[in-house]
């Protein structure tokens, strides 16, 4: 078991410029998650998807979009990227909702 | 607005020593509640908590939640330098009918060999 994986690993983008960051796990599991991480601000959720063909916002949705057209994969969409996102991006899936979230080793993405 | 609240930001001790970790919440139909620990890359799962009172255990580490007073804490026995890491608290909590999890930032753990 892979787990949860996630390309590229990093990632430098100039302002303006659309990257999509791809998330797959093997575990079956329904649901999948992406959050960004900045210092000093935790783990923040930018979108959810509660199985495949379904999205819904998170915390911080603003300049991302996302889609599950298959059930192992959750892909993330920046459209035009800004320094604002600059971050490291981490993707999770877990069974259902009240169980253990698992994470892949995440992007670090830098906007200049 | 649920809130995670972890302290202390940082927390520096000798190996060997004891440590206590703590983490608070405000949050809205409270269901679990989850220890992570994140060293270099992605956050690596610890314990999930549900009901109070019920102390979780697994080597030198243990939790426990106490849903009156809307705290839990970590504790980690005879540390040892591959301690060292943030270890961050998480809340699941349901939200429009789905369910979501606050994360505190997180306590960073420096163990001094």
């Amino acid at each position: 078991n892979a787990g949860v994986t996630q390309t590229p690993k990093f990632r430098v983008l100039k302002t303006g410029q659309s990257m999509t960051l791809l998330c797959a796990q093997d575990m079956n599991h329904e649901y999948m998650y992406w959050y960004r991480q900045d210092p000093g601000m935790g783990l923040r959720l930018i979108h959810y998807s509660v199985g495949e063909g379904t999205t819904a916002k998170g915390e911080v949705p603003d300049g991302y979009n996302v889609s599950r057209l298959k059930k192992q994969n959750f892909l993330l969409g920046l459209e035009s990227a800004a320094p604002s996102q600059t971050s490291v991006y981490f993707c999770a899936s877990s069974l259902w909702t009240t169980y253990e979230q698992y994470f892949g080793p995440g992007t670090r993405l830098t906007v200049t | 607005e649920d809130k995670v609240v972890q302290s202390p930001l940082s927390l520096v001790v000798h190996e060997g020593d004891t440590v206590t970790l703590n983490c608070s919440y405000e949050v809205t139909n409270f269901r679990s509640l989850l220890w992570y620990k994140q060293e270099k890359k992605a956050p690596t799962f610890l314990f999930m908590l549900t009901s109070s009172g019920i102390e979780k255990k697994s080597g030198r580490l243990s939790s426990i939640l106490d849903k009156k007073e809307l705290f839990s804490i970590l504790n980690i026995t005879a540390t040892q330098t591959g301690d060292s890491a943030v270890y961050l608290c998480a809340v699941i909590a349901p939200n429009f009918g789905n369910e979501k999890l606050t994360f505190g930032t997180g306590t960073r753990l420096t163990i001094i060999p």
